[in-house]
């Protein structure tokens, strides 16, 4: 078992639907959680993190934390074509390192 | 502005060569981190500093090594490349006690 796990994809949501993104992770002892977008060719770049069970929202983006079911996703409300990309789950596992998913592309047709 | 830049950008190279790929950062973080990315696997941690003379191996640090001499740079050294180490190669940073980690643009290493 991977320690963070993703569906590849591709995800494919019309412009203006809500794009939901799922991650799981294995180490329960995991304290923080984020998310990633990167752009083809592109440097991943932070678009949000969580620490505590619940929702955090951050304009269109609202990140969700269950610690019970090791489970964190992302929504994308309004989907636009400019968040067509891959998007990375990262987990810090107990041991401090840095674990991400594989990856999530997602792609948003006008 | 602050930022984490990497060279070269791109690198093609032989089996058995030595390579270096230097990563600098200009936020005057402690923490420092090298990362493969390859399809299939995300990105996966090679060697990473918390500080000055500080390095420790990630989970695929077989085959590279780091040295930190000053808190700006971290370069990364392939000994002897293998055409497995054929990736896209990112540096990040964070500072002191935060999680939250900047990427560099990335290199990308073709061994042939």
């Amino acid at each position: 078992q991977k320690e963070v796990e993703q569906n590849s994809g591709p995800l494919s949501v019309p412009e203006g639907a809500i794009a939901s993104l799922n991650c799981t992770y294995s180490d329960r002892g995991s304290q923080s959680f984020f998310w990633y977008r990167q752009y083809s060719g592109k440097s991943p770049e932070l678009i949000m993190s969580i620490y505590s069970n619940g929702d955090k929202e951050d304009g269109r983006f609202t990140a969700q934390l269950n610690k019970a079911s090791q489970y964190v996703s992302l929504l994308i409300r309004d989907s636009q074509p400019s968040d067509s990309a891959t998007y990375l789950c990262a987990v810090n596992p107990a041991n401090n390192d840095m674990r991400f998913g594989a990856g999530t592309r997602l792609t948003v047709k006008p | 502005d602050a930022e984490i830049t990497q060279s070269p950008r791109h690198k093609i190279t032989e089996t058995g060569r030595q390579v270096t790929l230097a990563c600098h950062q200009t936020w005057n973080h402690n923490n420092m981190f090298w990362y493969r990315q390859d399809l299939g696997h995300g990105l996966r941690l090679i060697h990473y500093s918390y500080g000055v003379q500080d390095t420790n191996k990630g989970e695929v640090s077989d085959g590279y090594s780091v040295s930190r001499s000053n808190t700006e740079d971290l370069p990364l050294t392939l000994e002897s490349a293998a055409s497995s180490q054929t990736s896209v190669y990112f540096c990040a940073s964070s500072d002191q006690g935060a999680r939250t980690q900047y990427f560099g643009p990335g290199t990308r290493l073709t061994v042939l």
